[in-house]
């Protein structure tokens, strides 16, 4: 049971470029989340999901897209890059009744140039 | 709008002292309230969560709806508290989660 897992675990990008970050659940979780964590700010939510083709915003969907075409996979796109999305990436899940921990993968640390 | 407040973004205190990690959020409904850990080099993990009025590696916190705060407490630190801490919220049904800017607990000898 590996849990959560994200690829990659780093990633420099140059600004205009596209990327896409990976996440995988093993647990059949239906709800889905990234977050960014920026020094001194906490983690921010981008995107969540709470079943397959089911997506919606977080606090700051600017710049990302997401899609669910499955109950394990929920990808995070970035297009067109830019220097304010240097960050760290976390992706999580959750059962979805009431009062379930989150559990979150290790983390992409992306640097944008 | 749903907010979650950790007024402190360092916290340093010496081994066997106390500490109180403030924590107050602001929700109209019934919120679900938990702490997250992050120790150097590993995962974020739920610490404790509300409705389960545990206790963890000796932490508690309690809900105050009054206040609207959940502080974390723990009455004698040890160096391996040491960690990242978060305080979130989840609206009712618990699909959305907000959380704090965190607070850095540096536990010294």
């Amino acid at each position: 049971n590996a849990g959560v897992t994200q690829t990659p675990k780093f990633r420099i990008l140059k600004i205009g470029q596209s990327m896409t970050l990976q996440c995988t659940q093993d647990m059949n979780h239906n709800y889905m989340y990234w977050y960014r964590q920026d020094p001194g700010m906490g983690l921010k939510l981008i995107y969540y999901s709470v079943g397959a083709g089911i997506t919606d915003k977080g606090e700051v969907p600017n710049g990302y897209n997401v899609s669910r075409s499955t109950t394990e996979d929920f990808p995070l796109r970035l297009e067109l890059a830019a220097p304010s999305q240097t960050s760290v990436y976390f992706c999580a899940s959750k059962a979805e009744w009431d009062y379930n921990e989150q559990f979150f993968g290790p983390g992409t640390r992306l640097t944008v140039l | 709008a749903q907010r979650v407040t950790q007024p402190e973004k360092l916290l340093s205190v010496f081994k066997g002292a106390p500490v109180e990690l403030k924590c107050n959020y602001s929700y109209s409904g019934s919120p679900e309230l938990f702490w997250y850990v992050q120790y150097s080099r590993q995962r974020l993990q739920l610490l404790l969560r509300h409705i389960s009025r545990e206790s963890i590696k000796g932490f508690t916190a309690d809900l105050n709806k009054g206040e609207t705060s959940f502080h974390l407490k723990k009455p004698f630190a040890q160096e391996e508290d040491s960690a990242m801490y978060y305080c979130a919220l989840s609206n009712t049904g618990g699909f959305k989660t907000i959380f704090g800017a965190g607070t850095r607990l540096f536990v010294k000898a």
